[in-house]
């Protein structure tokens, strides 16, 4: 079974960091992207970014570029998504999701189950 | 602003058919693809490409595209129908991705 499990949900402080993870399993890890998708309460689907574990080959949305990183341990097969320095608008759900793509259309699927992400002070 | 369009919500009685609409440029050279939503739930992918169905997803639900509309139908809504269903696909200003903004689907 193709899996994706997320880390268990935080709460920290502005100014924090964070790192969370993603672990994929059942399939070959190097040879699909990853991508990380934000949800803020009561809101859409908002993507992020995407990491192709295979090279580290990654790449942003312009509305998440310089706030967030994304990379991979091929290794582990997980994928990390990371913050230097919490807002309290970060404050959301966060999902990876394996993703394939061609010239014509593309996926994510499966989803992770999601990590939530509070911050407050 | 997302750069996929989607009406915020649609109704269907139940049994009926309803179509979830997503429009966009760069749907005139890509196929959407689209997930539904349960509350507290984490999405599902329900059709991709021109119109497959993952494993697992009733035979109700079927895709189509004509110009830069791409269109969701679901053939005999069901009660468990009802969610939020979104639609993504290339981003015409060139990023990889976007996600529509979301239909929130009643089933009366």
């Amino acid at each position: 079974e193709v899996q994706l499990v997320q880390s268990g949900a935080e709460v920290k402080k502005p100014g924090e960091s964070l790192k969370i993870s993603c672990k994929g399993s059942g399939y070959s890890f190097t040879s699909y992207w990853i991508g990380w998708v934000r949800q803020m309460p009561g809101k859409g689907l908002e993507w992020m970014g995407i990491i192709y574990p295979g090279d580290s080959d990654t790449r942003y949305s312009p509305s998440f570029q310089g706030q967030v990183t994304i990379s991979a341990d091929k290794s582990i097969s997980t994928a990390y998504l990371q913050w230097s320095s919490l807002k309290a608008s970060d404050t959301a759900m966060y999902y990876c999701a394996r993703s394939y793509s061609s010239s014509w259309y593309n996926w994510f699927d499966p989803w992770g189950q999601g990590t939530l992400v509070t911050v407050s002070s | 602003s997302s750069e996929l369009t989607q009406d915020p919500a649609v109704s269907v009685a139940l049994g009926q058919t309803v179509r979830i609409t997503c429009q966009g440029d760069s749907l005139r050279s890509y196929y959407a693809s689209w997930y539904q939503q349960k509350p507290g739930q984490a999405p599902v992918l329900v059709i991709y490409g021109k119109n497959n169905r993952p494993s697992g997803i009733p035979d109700r639900f079927s895709g189509s595209s004509s110009g830069n509309t791409a269109s969701l139908t679901i053939t005999g809504a069901q009660a468990e129908d009802e969610a939020d269903y979104y639609c993504n696909s290339r981003d015409s200003s060139g990023n990889p991705w976007v996600f529509g903004g979301g239909t929130k689907l009643t089933v009366l």
